[in-house]
């Protein structure tokens, strides 16, 4: 089945720089892509997504690049602010599977410093 | 439109004992999965309906049960609690056609 790795675990960065999470997965049969950012007590919101037929996705100051061959994929935050302090998430499944589910990967904790 | 909700949000028990968590999707959605989130195993799969029907289950014991309604609504229940399943149950929505999940607050289920 299908496992997803993610890196850093936790991340801190300074107000205004950028941040990076990567995440891995194995199975080549998976071809969408989306990231979830979880505030404390509340459910994942899904901020950003990616097909594997496109490799790279802008929504403002977030951005996803997906490398098909190397089965990785990556968010980028631009001029971080605190309110991006969460908890983020990548995950990867087959788009239109019978019965979809989500392998998420562990989550990387991202705090912006003021 | 109005998101996911979950009831209860929060929820005490004893082991032994059993539970119900309810789901209501975003209204049209007709595609519930359930997950739960733990520290230490993070965001794992259980199950997702679709029309009433079970499409998929992750690996859970068979404790671990959900069923859905006719207005798309679902529940799922926990047999026989045992402390190791304390956690946070998240249930997700998405329409037909599409492969977005909208998950809802979840429902912090602790077992004493």
């Amino acid at each position: 089945g299908e496992n997803v790795e993610q890196h850093p675990s936790t991340l801190s960065v300074q107000e205004g720089d950028s941040a990076v999470i990567k995440c891995t997965y194995s199975d080549s049969a998976s071809n969408y892509f989306p990231w979830y950012k979880q505030e404390l007590g509340k459910g994942p919101q899904l901020i950003i997504d990616i097909r594997s037929n496109v490799g790279e996705k802008k929504d403002q100051r977030i951005a996803v690049t997906l490398n098909k061959t190397a089965k990785h994929f990556s968010l980028h935050i631009t001029e971080t602010q605190p309110e991006d302090s969460a908890v983020y998430f990548c995950a990867a499944t087959v788009a239109g599977n019978y019965g979809q589910n989500f392998v998420f990967g562990p989550g990387t904790r991202l705090s912006v410093l003021p | 439109k109005a998101g996911v909700t979950q009831t209860p949000r929060y929820l005490i028990k004893t082991r032994g004992q059993q539970v119900t968590l309810s789901c209501s999707p975003i209204s049209g959605h007709r595609s519930v999965s359930w997950y739960q989130q733990t520290p230490g195993q993070g965001l794992q799969f259980l199950f997702e309906y679709f029309s009433e029907t079970q499409r998929n289950k992750g690996n859970f014991p068979g404790r671990f049960s959900g069923r859905q309604f006719s207005n798309s609504r679902s529940e799922m229940n926990v047999s026989t609690l045992e402390l190791g399943d304390s956690a946070l149950y998240l249930c997700a929505s998405y329409p037909m056609g599409t492969d977005t999940q909208y998950f809802g607050p979840g429902t912090r289920l602790t077992v004493l």
